[in-house]
């Protein structure tokens, strides 16, 4: 069966340091990967989405950004972290098919402080 | 690319039966339409997908009229666990899956 890992579960950085949130897929091939982000309270917000290997499509203009190094990999990085990036940050993947269906991670809640 | 609306909030009592309704008026052809389940601090959860007509499984039933746009997630005999924030999402005809606000169902004893 497929079972995706995001980690880590919590993180709290100061403004301006650097973030790195990685997220796998185990037991499928070639998902289609996302990155979602909630704010305290509302509701989810596409941030990127692949599908394929070094292929990333970004959705909100911001100082994130993805990489998909390898197929079943999704990676979440900022060079600085601003007070507003806090938030539940989750990871997805889905089969890619015209019937999509999302299969979601635990989750990260990043704190910037 | 389809924007769904739902209401904010409800409020129901265990035991009673509990409409949410989603509406999206742009649908595409080829969009399914799928509801969602999220608890606090917890990424969403598949409840049940449909295309057209009705859809039933174990915890829900999913009622959507012909010309599509909009679509009724049915959750009967709810309980305080069921209290969470409820998705519509439309997609499948692109990649790029967008949810709207979502509804925060409030079960009361």
């Amino acid at each position: 069966s497929q079972t995706i890992h995001q980690w880590p579960a919590t993180l709290v950085q100061p403004v301006g340091s650097p973030l790195s949130l990685e997220c796998t897929v185990e037991g499928t091939s070639n998902p289609n990967l996302y990155w979602y982000r909630q704010a305290a309270g509302r509701g989810l917000q596409l941030l990127f989405y692949s599908v394929g290997i070094g292929q990333i499509s970004s959705e909100v203009p911001q100082n994130l950004s993805a990489s998909r190094p390898q197929d079943r990999q999704f990676i979440l990085s900022s060079k600085k972290l601003l007070l507003s990036d806090s938030g539940f940050y989750l990871c997805a993947w889905s089969l890619g098919r015209v019937e999509e269906k999302l299969f979601f991670g635990s989750g990260t809640q990043l704190s910037v402080l | 690319l389809a924007k769904t609306t739902q209401p904010i909030s409800m409020d129901s009592y265990e035991g009673q039966e509990v409409n949410i309704t989603c509406s999206h008026n742009n649908i595409a052809t080829n969009d399914y339409i799928t509801w969602y389940q999220q608890f606090p601090s917890q990424g969403p959860r598949f409840i049940i997908q449909g295309y057209k007509t009705k859809v039933t499984n174990e915890v829900a039933s999913l009622f959507i009229p012909a010309d599509r746009k909009s679509s009724t997630l049915s959750l009967p005999r709810v309980s305080l666990s069921d209290t969470a924030v409820y998705y519509c999402l439309i997609g499948g005809a692109t990649n790029k899956l967008i949810f709207g606000t979502g509804t925060l169902l409030a079960v009361q004893p």
